[in-house]
């Protein structure tokens, strides 16, 4: 079973719309969650900070449920810019290090 | 943000030969750096944790004789693919670990001919 999961997507959707991609993870012990953007053909980025209480930037909320190891991402008011692949990262049993998902892509349309 | 580099940003090179790839932290000091692979349409791999000043932790299924990296100060890791194949052409991305926070550089896409 893989580290991390997402859906690939591609989720096409207008300006203005609210998306949301879930996230799941298989280690019970991670602590650590964050997502990630990126742009095709560059690195990636890091978005937000996952934090137990969940928190919020600006258009981007971002949750955690541990019950059910997932993560989320809510993004309200979709810009044109906003388009990109989201990643989702997880840290594991060595804390130190970081795994992917493949990403959810994203496409905000006129 | 603390800033990443990696050069080059773009190699192409016939099969064979190794190629030699440099990931710099331009503005902290990194114990640790992180090496990735990302294949097209897949998320980025983890190939190996650079200590500096010890061996490199390699990922299950990655030859340690083939990706060759060495971690000599605080701010450069160097990862080497020896004796390249065009399975090796990947888009290659190194990070460096400021405290929590993980900064990658820009990537090197490698194409082995």
């Amino acid at each position: 079973r893989k580290e991390v999961e997402q859906d690939p997507g591609p989720f096409n959707v207008p300006e203005g719309a609210t998306v949301a991609f879930n996230c799941t993870y298989s280690n019970s012990a991670s602590q650590s969650f964050f997502w990630y953007r990126q742009d095709c053909r560059k690195e990636p980025k890091l978005l937000m900070s996952v934090y137990s209480s969940g928190n919020e930037d600006g258009r981007f909320t971002a949750q955690l449920n541990r019950a059910s190891q997932y993560i989320s991402l809510l993004i309200r008011d979709s810009k044109l810019s906003d388009s990109a692949t989201y990643l989702c990262v997880v840290n594991g049993n060595n804390f130190n290090k970081f795994y992917f998902g493949s990403g959810t892509k994203l496409n905000v349309k006129p | 943000g603390a800033v990443v580099s990696q050069h080059p940003s773009r190699v192409i090179c016939k099969s064979g030969t190794s190629v030699k790839i440099e990931c710099r932290s331009l503005d902290f000091q990194a114990t640790t750096m992180f090496w990735y692979r990302q294949f097209p349409k897949q998320s980025l791999m983890l190939m190996a944790t650079s200590n500096e000043g010890s061996k490199a932790t390699y990922e299950q299924g990655v030859e340690k004789d083939k990706f060759l990296i060495n971690h000599a100060s605080l701010t450069l890791s160097t990862l080497t693919v020896t004796s390249a194949h065009p399975e090796d052409s990947s888009f290659y991305i190194c990070s460096a670990r400021d405290g929590r926070d993980e900064f990658f550089g820009p990537g090197t896409r490698l194409t082995v001919l």
